[in-house]
């Protein structure tokens, strides 16, 4: 059972746009999400996290929004930038569970 | 600062062949440490993670096995490798399972 869903496997967006990258969930139990931005053959670097008790976090040009009654979160790059192609994952874990669960990806191809 | 190193980055190995992939965390102590693997069209998948030495939880039924003899190390083992073992390894480690932070990946190939 997928606990983390990023439904869309990939995703093009124009240079200076918005990109929006959603992320749902379905286990009430988790209460701290994160994102994580790939490059192929590389580990993945964190880019922005938000606890349940918040419902928006922002971190220069990306903006997490979580919504808790639709177990919902998205991700907002503004301005997209070439150098954001990559594949973005949604992560989550629960108060005091150890594992850290990962949605299967979306790749984020920013058009010139 | 903390660093994590994982080895070998590239390995081509035959089916049926054993298999180990070492991590190591420097810079902090008692880490929760974990081994994901992302397999085209999967995602990350969690395999095992530990929050001690010799603790092990698996995650995922397979033919892998993990161990983590030392505070800072951590092992992904296999006795005899399937082909649908192949994918990119990634270690990783957090404090309180909160931020992750990946080891630079091993690409493995059984043929």
């Amino acid at each position: 059972d997928q606990q983390v869903k990023q439904n869309s496997p990939s995703l093009s967006v124009q240079e200076g746009r918005i990109s929006i990258l959603n992320c749902d969930y379905t286990n009430s139990m988790f209460d701290y999400f994160l994102w994580y931005k790939k490059y192929p053959a590389e580990g993945p670097t964190f880019l922005i996290s938000i606890s349940s008790i918040k419902d928006k976090n922002e971190d220069g040009r990306f903006t997490v929004f979580l919504n808790k009654s639709a177990k919902h979160l998205s991700l907002h790059i503004v301005p997209s930038q070439p150098g954001d192609s990559a594949v973005y994952f949604c992560a989550a874990s629960g108060w005091r569970d150890d594992k850290i669960i990962f949605g299967k990806g979306t790749r984020l191809h920013i058009l010139p | 600062s903390q660093t994590i190193h994982q080895w070998p980055a590239t390995l081509v190995q035959p089916v049926g062949s054993p298999l180990s992939l070492e991590c190591t965390v420097e810079g902090t102590s008692n880490p929760n440490l974990y081994w994901y693997r992302q397999a085209a069209g999967r995602g990350l998948q969690l395999l095992f993670y530990s929050v001690g030495i010799g603790q092990i939880s698996s995650e995922v039924p397979q033919n892998l096995s993990a161990s983590r003899p030392q505070d800072r190390q951590f092992i992904l083992s296999s006795k005899k490798l399937l082909l649908s073992d192949s994918g990119f390894y990634l270690c990783a480690w957090s404090l309180e399972a909160r931020e992750l932070f990946f080891g630079e990946g091993s690409r493995l190939t059984v043929l």
